[in-house]
Order: C-alpha cells, then sequence, then structure tokens
C-alpha cells in the first residue's frame, strides 16, 4: 500500500522565520510531488510541485526533492501569519494509476 | 469564476436517505476526481473520470456509492442509505490532460456532508 508521511505538528515558528516540513513516501517509482495549502474548513489550494531530484524555488516557497531517500520537503522563508494553514504533501505515483496519494498533513502556526 | 465548482457547499441528512452532490470542472478539463477528507486526515481518492469513462475506482468507494460523468462536463456523486460513518468533505478537482506527469489537479470548495 502507498503510504505518504507528514509530521502532524503542530509547527511553531515565529514571524519572519523560516518553516520546514518534511513528507516521505513509500512508493519508490513516484513520479511527481505536490504541496497543497489548506486552511481551516476550505479545500486544499496548490502551492507548488515538483519532480526532478534538487530544489524548486517560487517566491517565498521552495520544494526539495530526494528520490533515493523518497524525500520532499517545503520550506517557507519569512513566515507570516497568513501561513498558518495545514501543509498538505500529494504524491502521483503514475504506473496507470492518476490519483493522488495524500499524507494527513501538517499544522502550521505562525506566531506574530 | 473559472474554478471547480460544487454544489451543495454543504449538506445535512438523516441517516438512510440518499443524497446527490455536483461538480463543475474547470472549462475543457478532460480529467475530473473525487476525493473524501475527514477531520484530521488528508484526502482520500474514491473515483476519476477522463472525459465521460470513469476509469479507476478506490475499495473505499461501497456499492452504495455511485458516480457519473455523462456528457464529460458535469460529475455528480451520488450516496444511497446514508451512514454516519459518511460524515466527511467530499472533495471534487479537476485536471487538464496534457500528457505531462506534472498535470496538476485543482480543487474545488468541497461538499460537507453531515449525517445525523
Amino acid at each position: 500500500q502507498k503510504e505518504v508521511e507528514q509530521n502532524s505538528g503542530p509547527l511553531s515558528v515565529p514571524e519572519g522565520a523560516i518553516a520546514s516540513l518534511n513528507c516521505t513516501y513509500s512508493d519508490r517509482g513516484s513520479q511527481s510531488f505536490f504541496w497543497y495549502r489548506q486552511y481551516s474548513g476550505k479545500s486544499p489550494e496548490l502551492i507548488m510541485f515538483i519532480y526532478s531530484n534538487g530544489d524548486k524555488e517560487d517566491g517565498r516557497f521552495t520544494a526539495q526533492l530526494n528520490k533515493a531517500s523518497q524525500y520532499v520537503s517545503l520550506l517557507i522563508r519569512d513566515s507570516q501569519p497568513s501561513d498558518s494553514a495545514t501543509y498538505l504533501c500529494a504524491v502521483y505515483s503514475g504506473a496507470g494509476s492518476y490519483q493522488l496519494t495524500f499524507g494527513k498533513g501538517t499544522k502550521l502556526s505562525v506566531i506574530p | 469564476d473559472t474554478g471547480v465548482s460544487q454544489d451543495p457547499r454543504h449538506k445535512i441528512t438523516k441517516r438512510g436517505q440518499n443524497v446527490t452532490f455536483r461538480c463543475d470542472p474547470i472549462s475543457e478539463h478532460n480529467r475530473l476526481y473525487w476525493y473524501r477528507q475527514t477531520l484530521g486526515q488528508g484526502p482520500e481518492f474514491l473515483t476519476y473520470f477522463q472525459n465521460e469513462a470513469q476509469l479507476e475506482k478506490s475499495r473505499l468507494l461501497s456499492d452504495r456509492f455511485s458516480a457519473e460523468r455523462p456528457k464529460g462536463s458535469f460529475s455528480t456523486l451520488e450516496i444511497q442509505r446514508t451512514e454516519q460513518g459518511d460524515s466527511a468533505m467530499y472533495l471534487c478537482a479537476s485536471e487538464e490532460l496534457a500528457g505531462a506527469s506534472t498535470d496538476t489537479q485543482y480543487f474545488g470548495p468541497g461538499t460537507r456532508l453531515t449525517v445525523l
């Protein structure tokens, strides 16, 4: 069974600090990796995706992927109180299945 | 608004009743997905369509659940004889079939179902 693991948190960081969110996955053949942000009571909102080893930057967000270690992370620089939300890691395994497998999410709290 | 829309946004029903939800995907998106999310969990895949064809169903989708996408545009998800365990947020997502591994799913606002 394909699994995606995340630390449920809560992760608390002060405003302006770097928040680091981690995710591991069990399916070594996984192809694409997505980070979604979900505010309480709302639906998931895509932040960014990554499919190649290394780093990918988009504004204050950096996704990092290490396929050998089956590990993906999301860094949020200059964290703002508006970043307080649950961050969901999702994995697309390919191989004829188009579903995303989600972790349980990490709850981030940015303290002003 | 050109995003994914879902109707209704909230539904309260009594155990044993049937409910139907509707999803309108982003225009021209070929793929449409249904997920279910309970409190403290990530979304769980239920089923997906490519155009009007239902191509994959999860083991989670019991016989009481049925989904359709009759003309390859909007989709409906019906739950028959609802149970309290069906209480959840039902999420619809759509995706453009571009043939790339980075095709991205965009979620609608969800339908929150409460079964009393």
